[in-house]
């Protein structure tokens, strides 16, 4: 009863380092989300997904990218992580748009 | 395009008090709204959730929401409050985007429980 799997929990990044943030659900959900959330301001949406093969830009897409080869894995990449960056991230999916979203756990970047 | 406001950044209460947290939205058409709980270092949880069916929703741990369109509000109310209820908590609007619905979040409401 996994739900949604985010890895890493935690990383800390130089500047202009890349990597990529793992998610995975298991429930045969169509639609992905990844979004960032910054003391304050809620939680800004950067990708979605609404199926293999389908991605598009959310409110906050530069500085990363997403692919969607498989129902079940939304990786996100940094390619040049700068401070801006510094954030928790967190990855969603949902089985209909108007649904609830069940939500991983996040995982808390920093960029130095 | 549809907005959420979160009308309290912190509240606080004391054990075994009501709690109301309060949401205003604005939306062009019958929105879907939700209310999150954050626990600290944790993701966030579905607490309930409104689409259109009864005013009144009831969801876990004792919380509820009543829609009310005459206000554009969906204050989150509980009863009682429990050590266990301090978190953030979200309102969220589900808004219609390029043919799908994406979610708006609030900014949160730090909620504290006092013993």
């Amino acid at each position: 009863n996994a739900g949604v799997t985010q890895t890493p929990k935690f990383r800390i990044l130089k500047i202009g380092q890349s990597m990529t943030l793992q998610c995975t659900q298991d429930m045969n959900h169509n639609y992905m989300y990844w979004y960032r959330q910054d003391p304050g301001m809620g939680l800004k949406l950067i990708y979605y997904s609404v199926g293999a093969g389908i991605t598009d830009k959310g409110e906050v897409p530069n500085g990363y990218n997403v692919s969607r080869s498989t129902t079940e894995d939304f990786p996100l990449r940094l390619e040049l992580a700068a401070p801006s960056q510094t954030s928790v991230y967190f990855c969603a999916s949902s089985n209909r748009d108007r649904g609830g979203y069940t939500f991983g756990s996040g995982t808390r970047l920093t960029v130095v | 395009a549809q907005s959420v406001t979160q009308l309290d950044s912190h509240v606080s209460v004391s054990e075994g008090t009501p709690v109301l947290l309060r949401c205003n939205y604005s939306s062009s058409y019958s929105p879907s709204l939700f209310w999150y709980v954050q626990h600290p270092n944790k993701g966030l949880q579905l607490l309930l959730k409104y689409t259109s069916a009864a005013t009144l929703v009831k969801g876990i741990n004792g919380f509820e929401a009543e829609f009310k369109k005459s206000e554009t509000s969906f204050h989150l109310t509980k009863p009682s409050a429990h050590m266990s209820d301090a978190a953030e908590y979200f309102c969220v609007v589900s808004e219609l985007d390029s043919g799908t619905y994406k979610y708006i979040f609030g900014t949160g409401t730090r909620l504290k429980v006092l013993a």
